[in-house]
């Protein structure tokens, strides 16, 4: 039974640049939740995805943006990259609105240089 | 002001002694939810407990135990008889049920079992 899967799991890029992360849900689950860790620190709610719809959203600015397609799997979009978005992104994947039954991915680290 | 707070940053702990690792947490929902994970160094966050703000006992889940005292706002995590793969960083989260779906997370505390 696969888990939550999450690519790239590394990435580099340059202030002002775009990157696109991807996240596959575990399989039956159709909630896609997505999280900032930066390092020393515990992970911060970016928002979540259900139906492909955004759901519900954190403190984070315009330039982080998310889509879901018909099959679960999601995507988390940073514009204008700025060296502070260096972190662990992790994505979690629920059935509904259970968040008793998260299951994380891995993460996607990104350094922005 | 910090929702869930994780007072030790690190803690060493002999193999096979039991260990407590703290979390208090701040909430005027009188319906929430806590949770603690373990982050390996793979960077996966891997459930471990819950305790709902209802429950009447406390959680238990084989060698973890969640010692709920809610009067005092505290949920501190148990760990019976540590072993070397239990070596992790250790977080509280906690779900208010007025902000629905995200979890409010701890900084973590970096546990490390001494052989």
């Amino acid at each position: 039974d696969a888990g939550v899967t999450q690519s790239p799991t590394h990435l580099i890029k340059t202030r002002g640049q775009q990157v696109t992360l991807r996240c596959s849900p575990k399989s039956g689950h159709d909630t896609v939740s997505w999280y900032q860790q930066a390092l020393g620190q515990g992970p911060q709610f970016i928002f979540q995805y259900y139906e492909e719809e955004e759901r519900q959203r954190g403190n984070f600015p315009d330039r982080f943006s998310g889509h879901q397609f018909p099959n679960y799997s999601s995507e988390l979009n940073v514009n204008a990259l700025l060296l502070g978005d260096s972190a662990l992104y992790l994505c979690a994947s629920s059935l509904g609105d259970r968040v008793y039954g998260y299951t994380f991915g891995s993460g996607t680290r990104l350094t922005v240089v | 002001a910090q929702k869930i707070t994780q007072t030790q940053p690190g803690m060493f702990v002999q193999e096979k002694e039991a260990v407590t690792l703290d979390c208090t947490y701040d909430t005027s929902d009188p319906s929430y939810g806590l949770f603690w994970y373990k982050q390996p160094s793979s960077g996966e966050m891997i459930f471990l407990i819950y305790q709902g703000s209802y429950d009447q006992q406390n959680a238990t889940e084989g060698r973890y135990s969640l010692n709920f005292q809610k009067a005092r706002k505290s949920a501190n995590l148990v760990i019976s008889a540590s072993q070397l793969g239990d070596s992790a960083m250790y977080f509280c989260a906690m779900r208010e049920e007025r902000s629905n779906y995200q979890l409010i997370w701890g900084a973590g505390t970096k546990l490390i079992i001494k052989p």
